[in-house]
């Protein structure tokens, strides 16, 4: 069975402390590995798709990095804006999305 | 362009009844999946419709079941509701390719249907 694990569950971060969320996962076939945000109250907006190890997609602060084991999404010198729960999901061969548990960021003016 | 829009946005049910959850995708998208949110289990995949046929299903029982229309619009009910029950349904639309191979795992969530279930 495909599995996400994300950590830690929860980040507080100062103002332009930059930090770096983990999804390590376990999959039949890797088609693809997605990041999503979520803020309170709001279906996951679609952040980054990273097909392959070694690939990199970097978006304002945020930039995601992927290993065959593992995906890190980076933080830089994060604003108060950017709080919120970050999602990382697999797509396997079967086309299904296993999504982890998320980590809830919170920053801090 | 507007987004994917649910409704209800909210309900509140007792035990035993059912429910039917509304779902519009984005214009021209044709996929439409559906996912359960608790805090206990996270994002769990229900099923995906696709040109009005069940592309794919999750592991839930056959209390919750669902449907797509011709215009793409797609519906999910759940009967004899359990407390268990009580989450957040989560719809989400894609482009979506007969033959999958443009499939991008990008998908477009609405605000979602919260379920209370007393």
């Amino acid at each position: 069975e495909d599995q996400v694990t994300q950590s830690p569950e929860a980040l507080r971060l100062q103002e332009g402390e930059s930090s770096s969320l983990n999804c390590s996962y376990t999959v039949s076939g890797l088609r693809g590995l997605f990041w999503y945000r979520q803020d309170p109250g709001k279906g996951p907006e679609f952040l980054f798709t990273l097909y392959s190890a070694g690939e990199e997609k970097e978006k304002e602060r945020l930039k995601a990095t992927l290993t065959k084991k593992e995906s890190f999404l980076h933080i830089t010198a994060p604003k108060p804006e950017d709080s919120a729960t970050y999602l990382c999901a697999v797509q396997a061969n079967d086309y299904k999305l296993s999504f982890g548990a998320g980590t809830t960021v919170t920053v801090r003016a | 362009k507007a987004g994917v829009t649910q409704t209800p946005r909210y309900l509140i049910k007792t035990r035993g009844q059912q429910v039917t959850l509304s779902c519009s995708p984005i214009s021209g998208h044709r996929s439409v999946s559906w996912y359960q949110q608790t805090p206990g289990q996270g994002l769990q995949f229900l099923f995906e419709y696709f040109s009005e046929t069940q592309r794919n299903k999750g592991n839930f029982p056959g209390r919750f079941s669902g449907r797509q229309f011709s215009n793409s619009r797609s519906e999910m009910n759940v009967s004899t509701l359990e407390l268990g029950d009580s989450a957040l349904y989560l719809c989400a639309s894609s482009w979506g390719f007969s033959d999958r191979q443009s499939d991008t795992g990008e998908l477009f969530f609405g605000e979602g249907s919260r379920l209370t279930v007393l």
